[in-house]
């Protein structure tokens, strides 16, 4: 399996171009997340997403559309970028499980963003 | 969700015990103690969680105190992979979605030195 990856790895925007991270996971996992991460900061989520055509709004949803329309997949978009969106962006997912305690989330590799 | 408190940073001889504490002197009954870790560059790790007992596995202890206030992440023989900064974690249990969310702090940046 190859767990969450994440595409691109790196990309460099202008300011008011848009774009769009794909994050795919294949262990069929109910739950997705999209988190940022600045230099010296914890993570902070953005959206994230209950199962197949529902997400929800994070911590920093501001300036973010996301959509899930495969289970597989999770679509972060900035629609017109700006420079405090330059971050470490990062994808994660997790299965439902009737242990409620049990709340691994399995990460992607990450995807650096510089908006200039 | 509790806030946690970590030290910033710490060091660990190679091969030695590592022990990295946190203060929850908040918790709420319901809420567990999550540790991840996060190698430079790379996306979090889980590590382990618990509730109020001692847990162990693979990777680490977590240790509880009785009044749940705070804990201890041990990592029993560490070594130079384990250079990472590693975060405590506490929130409720749930089966995920909006109370599956992490809030992450700045964590303890552990350097393991040969």
């Amino acid at each position: 399996n190859a767990g969450v990856t994440q595409t691109p790895k790196f990309r460099v925007l202008k300011t008011g171009q848009s774009m769009t991270l794909l994050c795919a996971q294949d262990m069929n996992h109910e739950y997705m997340y999209w988190y940022r991460q600045d230099p010296g900061m914890g993570l902070r989520l953005i959206h994230y997403s209950v199962g197949e055509g529902t997400t929800a709004k994070g911590e920093v949803p501001d300036g973010y559309n996301v959509s899930r329309l495969k289970k597989q997949n999770f679509l972060l978009g900035l629609e017109s970028a700006a420079p405090s969106q330059t971050s470490v962006y990062f994808c994660a997912s997790s299965r439902w499980t009737s242990a409620i305690s049990y709340n691994e989330q399995f990460f992607g590799p990450g995807t650096r963003l510089t908006v200039l | 969700d509790a806030k946690t408190t970590q030290p910033t940073s710490m060091d660990c001889a190679e091969g030695r015990a590592a022990n990295l504490p946190c203060n929850h002197s908040t918790i709420s009954g319901n809420e567990y103690v999550y540790w991840y870790r996060q190698i430079h560059s790379q996306g979090p790790q889980y590590i382990i969680h618990g509730l109020k007992n001692n847990e162990t596995n693979e990777m680490a202890s977590l240790i509880i105190t009785e009044d749940r206030k705070s804990s201890t992440l041990i990592l029993p023989h560490a070594t130079l992979r384990d250079t990472a900064v590693y975060y405590c974690i506490v929130r409720v249990a749930s089966h995920g979605g909006s109370q599956g969310n992490l809030i992450f702090g700045k964590g303890t940046k552990l350097s393991v030195k040969p």
